[in-house]
């Protein structure tokens, strides 16, 4: 079983749109979430931490829902510039050092 | 941003050649990281070091041979390549377990073996 699952996509979504992607994570022990974005042969850049209550950022807002163990992170207004993959990372009590990377998700913002 | 620096950004290399990839951290931090990402794949922890002692070797094959001399510097050295071996290597640091801060990347040396 994967530490952290996500929904590959693609999604595609039209300009100005809202989109939202769900993060679920296996771990009860868990201890920080981060959402990061990674543009195509580049490196993953932090984009949001997830903090317990719930963040905003502009368009971006991230929500954890420990009993159900997921993340999300929705972005409204979807620019071009969104188009990236996103992954879901989550840290351990019990595991020292380790991030937890899921897969990505795959964001097409079409004009 | 320069928090995290890798060199080289590209490398080409024979299945018979030894080189050896950089990484410098700026940011104080305690632990650091190697990550592999293959094309259209996610990442693959490989070896992490806290305050300079090798904490994870993730099952990588003893071509790749990790040094951390101090905690500011990371060297990934490697030998007898093979083709499958390329892909995208990443730098990370983290300021070490107990923080809640997330990983700081490298841009990566993006490595092609012939």
């Amino acid at each position: 079983r994967k530490e952290v699952e996500q929904d590959p996509g693609p999604f595609n979504v039209p300009e100005g749109a809202t989109v939202a992607f769900n993060c679920t994570y296996s771990n009860s022990a868990s201890q920080s979430f981060f959402w990061y974005r990674q543009d195509c042969r580049k490196e993953p850049k932090l984009l949001m931490s997830v903090y317990s209550s719930g963040n905003e950022d502009g368009r971006f807002t991230a929500q954890l829902n420990r009993a159900s163990q997921y993340i999300s992170l929705l972005i409204r207004d979807s620019k071009l510039s969104d188009s990236a993959t996103y992954l879901c990372v989550v840290t351990y009590r019990n595991t020292g050092n380790q991030f937890y990377f899921g897969t990505g998700t795959s964001l097409t913002v079409i004009p | 941003e320069t928090g995290v620096t890798q060199t080289p950004r590209h490398l080409v290399m024979g299945m018979t050649n030894k080189k050896s990839l950089k990484c410098e951290q700026h940011l104080g931090h305690n632990a650091m990281y190697w990550y592999k990402q293959s094309a259209k794949k996610p990442l693959e922890l490989m070896f992490v070091y806290s305050l300079e002692e090798r904490v994870e070797n993730n099952s990588v094959p003893s071509r790749f041979s990790p040094e951390c001399p101090n905690s500011s510097h990371l060297f990934l050295h490697l030998h007898t390549l093979q083709p499958e071996d390329s892909a995208l290597y990443l730098c990370a640091s983290s300021p070490g377990p107990g923080y809640n801060s997330p990983l700081h990347f490298g841009n990566g040396t993006r490595l092609t073996v012939t």
